[in-house]
């Protein structure tokens, strides 16, 4: 079956620090790969997708590339602000565009400290 | 406001009694979605529709839940004789069938004594 991996937290950084949050997958066929995010008191918001190998998910300055090689899609931020503390959750869909239910990891706090 | 919306934002029920959840999906939205988190957890996909046909429901937890959307809008959990374990976050999210986002509603927070 399906199933994602996302490094586990929570993970501190300085503000202005480079982020990455590793995720990895397991999947049939060639899923769609997605970033949710959840920040504090709000409904999960989904921040960036892709759905082909080597496609380049963007928003808001996190970055993700569709690894099939490495069954990878981590994601990237050059430079965080105390803004981005959030939980922030891998996830995947077998279906294109993820229309379908989604697989999701178990979710990576993150806490800035200005 | 024409996001998602989920009724009630909390309940709390004694064990063995039964409980109903609604969601509200965005207007113009055929595809309909229910999961669960529990806590430290992401959410688990339960079921879903597109407009009032259950496409998928093989992964209700058990017979003891089940979901419905009658007129291919608002859709209902129901868990019958609730369990300790059944203490959860119940998410909603609807998207545009193919369009693949889904957009999450703020959950009902279930709490089972």
């Amino acid at each position: 079956g399906n199933s994602v991996t996302q490094m586990e937290g929570p993970v501190t950084l300085s503000e202005e620090a480079f982020l990455t949050i590793n995720c990895t997958y397991t999947a049939t066929g060639y899923p769609s790969l997605f970033w949710y995010v959840q920040y504090p008191g709000e409904g999960l918001q989904l921040l960036l997708k892709a759905t082909k190998a080597d496609d380049k998910g963007s928003n808001k300055g996190f970055e993700a590339t569709y690894r099939k090689e490495t069954t990878s899609f981590h994601l990237e931020k050059g430079s965080v602000q105390v803004s981005d503390s959030a939980v922030y959750f891998c996830a995947l869909s077998d279906s294109g565009g993820g229309a379908d239910g989604l697989t999701f990891g178990k979710g990576t706090h993150l806490i800035i400290q200005p | 406001d024409t996001g998602v919306s989920q009724d009630p934002r909390h309940k709390i029920t004694k064990r063995g009694q039964n409980v109903t959840f609604r969601c509200d999906p965005i207007s113009e939205h055929n595809r309909l979605y229910w999961y669960r988190q529990t806590l430290g957890q992401g959410p688990e996909f339960l079921t879903y529709f597109q407009n009032e046909a259950q496409l998928e429901k093989s992964r209700l937890l058990s017979d003891r839940f089940s979901a419905e959307r009658p007129k291919g809008s608002f859709s209902t959990l129901e868990i019958q004789r609730t369990e300790q374990g059944d203490s959860a976050m119940y998410l909603c999210a609807s998207s545009l069938a193919l369009a693949g986002e889904q957009f999450f509603g703020p959950g009902t927070r279930l709490t089972v004594l």
